[in-house]
Formats: structure tokens, C-alpha cells, sequence
């Protein structure tokens, strides 16, 4: 499975957007990328997922260039609430199973 | 519609004893995972059920863990005798099938003193 590279920590302040880039240059053709969050003392939680161009959904948006070598994960306008850890995900669907292999992750801090 | 449960929530033992975790998925959920993150460390997959078979045991670290999952419903893993670098959280997840989004629970702290 695709090792992906992403930042280990970002800071912002509220009303903001914010932007993290995940690159994967060894992704494979049938890979997706799915981004997770998690607060502390909590499970992951599934924000967004796609293939490749854009997604978007009530929460973020995932840009995703042609290559599919780096995706982007938009928090449109964060709030305090948004403090978290994010995981960048790359894996594919084949097989019958879904192994994910979570990295360091990036933990953003909103602040006031 | 209640969300992946793991109990406890907390657990702390001694060297040498056994713990069982507990995670019940999302009803109708076939697909059950563990995960787990030990201290300073990334998370990392255990294990995969579909209904009561494990459909991909690889992640598991040894033969000090057991996970079963009677019925397709609950699943449990055992951990027995405990070692200090057992220490972390413990997720468990679900999805109803295997390409789907998966679920996790709040996590088990376990803690092995």
C-alpha cells in the first residue's frame, strides 16, 4: 500500500481555511485516498474520500490533481472544534478487504 | 442508530494477567476490525473478521492475542498473559462491506503495569 507524507502539525485560527496536503506518489491505480479525523480519546472518524478531480461533502473538500501523486484536504472557515488529528489515507478496495494503514497523521491546532 | 461500542472503556493491569476487550459494531455490520496504538507509535491494523471468520489475522503481533467473534455479532480479543509493551488504545471498527467506510469506537485504554 501507498506510504503517504503529510505535515506533522499546522496551526490556524478560527474563521480560517485550512489546507493540508498529503503527498503518495507511489499510489496505485486502483488506490483511493480517504482522509480521517480523530480528537483525542476518540476513535478515527471518516471526513472524505475520492479517486481523483474534487470532493466534497458537508464538512471538506478533497482536491485531488490528475497525477494523484498529493491530495488536499480543505476545512472551509474552522472553528476551535476542529482541533484534531488528521490521517491521510491511501489504500485500494481489491481483495475483499480493507486494511487501513494509518501514518503520523497532522495535528491541527485552531486557535482563538 | 448507536455507533461502534467498546468496553471497557479503561482497563489497568498487571504483568502477566488477561484482559478481554469487548467491541460490538453497527448492527448489520459484517465487517469488524482491530486496531490498536501503542505508546508513540502509529496506528496499526490487527485484524479483520467478515461475520465470524477472520478474513486477515496479519497484523496480529502474537500468539499472546485471540480475537473471536461467536456469531458474527461482538466480537472479543484476549489478551493473555499481558506484557508491558501491550500498553496503548485498542479500536475496533466496522463497515458493512469491505470496500465501505469504516466505523471505529471510542478505543479501549488498556494499560499493563
Amino acid at each position: 500500500l501507498a506510504k503517504t507524507t503529510q505535515p506533522i502539525s499546522m496551526d490556524s485560527y478560527e474563521g480560517q481555511e485550512v489546507n493540508i496536503t498529503c503527498s503518495h506518489n507511489n499510489i496505485a491505480t486502483n488506490d483511493y485516498i480517504t482522509w480521517y479525523q480523530q480528537f483525542p480519546s476518540q476513535g478515527p472518524r471518516f471526513i472524505i474520500q475520492g479517486y481523483k478531480t474534487k470532493v466534497t461533502n458537508e464538512v471538506a473538500s478533497l482536491f485531488i490533481p490528475a497525477d494523484r501523486k498529493s491530495s488536499t484536504l480543505s476545512l472551509p472557515r474552522v472553528s476551535l472544534s476542529d482541533t484534531a488529528v488528521y490521517y491521510c489515507l491511501v489504500g485500494g478496495f481489491s481483495g475483499g478487504y480493507n486494511k487501513l494503514i494509518f501514518g503520523a497523521g497532522t495535528r491541527l491546532a485552531v486557535h482563538p | 442508530e448507536a455507533g461502534v461500542t467498546q468496553f471497557p472503556s479503561h482497563s489497568v493491569i498487571e504483568k502477566g494477567q488477561t484482559v478481554t476487550l469487548r467491541c460490538d459494531p453497527i448492527s448489520g455490520h459484517d465487517n469488524l476490525y482491530w486496531y490498536r496504538r501503542v505508546m508513540g507509535k502509529e496506528i496499526k491494523f490487527l485484524l479483520h473478521f467478515v461475520k465470524e471468520s477472520k478474513q486477515d489475522e496479519s497484523g496480529m503481533p502474537n500468539n499472546r492475542f485471540l480475537a473471536e467473534r461467536t456469531g458474527g455479532t461482538y466480537s472479543t480479543l484476549k489478551v493473555q498473559p499481558a506484557e508491558l509493551e501491550d500498553s496503548g488504545v485498542y479500536f475496533c471498527a466496522s463497515s458493512q462491506v469491505p470496500q465501505e467506510t469504516q466505523y471505529f469506537g471510542p478505543g479501549t485504554r488498556l494499560l499493563v503495569l
